[in-house]
């Protein structure tokens, strides 16, 4: 069975980092991109990138370039995204989601994370 | 970037009833146009990929249809599970957009 499992809530002051984690299990890690997505409160899905397990190469959408950093760990199939200088638009919740690196959709989803950015 | 334009925003549709939701492109996607579920507080859900496929599990009443710029998922009998939000996204080029959603409700 294919699961994604994602690290716990987190609360956070401005300016801090936070460095997310994604366990995958029951495929080959390698096999599959992992992407993540953010949804902040009662909004829609926005893409923040991919990385491929393979070989670590990643892509970022534009507008997150400067803010999450996306590692792979092949050794205990964890995928990472750092977050750095967090602000208030940061507070979201996080998901990771895996996608076929030769084709096909995002098929399944960790259940996400919240990240809160407060004082 | 490819613009992801859904409608409508909210629906409210009767158990039995068809459903239709749409998802217009910015330019053409070449059928990579992907459907999702979501209901409150779970992670998103695979319905449809490639504009018409089920995905593993999905029931039957959903189904998907399109090419070029518009695409359309139809819940063929509206059951109460189905309250959720429905995203799209587009898979032809990168960076992948979703659609802002459509939330249906049961009237």
């Amino acid at each position: 069975e294919v699961q994604l499992q994602q690290s716990g809530p987190e609360l956070q002051r401005p300016g801090a980092s936070v460095k997310l984690s994604c366990k995958a299990s029951g495929y080959t890690f390698t096999e599959y991109y992992m992407y993540w997505v953010k949804q902040r409160p009662k909004q829609g899905l926005e893409l923040i990138g991919r990385i491929d397990p393979e070989d670590g190469s990643t892509d970022y959408v534009e507008k997150f370039k400067n803010k999450a950093t996306l590692t792979a760990d092949t050794s205990s199939n964890t995928a990472y995204m750092q977050l750095s200088s967090l602000t208030s638009e940061d507070t979201a919740t996080y998901f990771c989601a895996r996608r076929g690196t030769t084709s096909g959709p995002i098929d399944y989803w960790g259940q996400g994370v919240m990240v809160t950015v407060s004082s | 970037d490819i613009q992801m334009t859904q409608s409508p925003s909210f629906l409210s549709a009767s158990v039995g009833e068809r459903v239709t939701l749409s998802c217009k492109a910015s330019q053409n996607i070449n059928k990579y146009l992907d459907w999702y579920q979501q209901k409150l507080g779970e992670a998103p859900k695979l319905l449809i990929y490639n504009t018409n496929n089920l995905h593993t599990g999905i029931p039957s009443r959903f189904s998907g249809s399109g090419s070029g710029t518009d695409y359309t998922l139809t819940i063929s009998s509206l059951q109460p599970e189905d309250v959720a939000t429905y995203f799209c996204l587009q898979r032809n080029s990168w960076p992948n957009t979703f659609g802002a959603g459509t939330k249906l409700e049961l009237k």
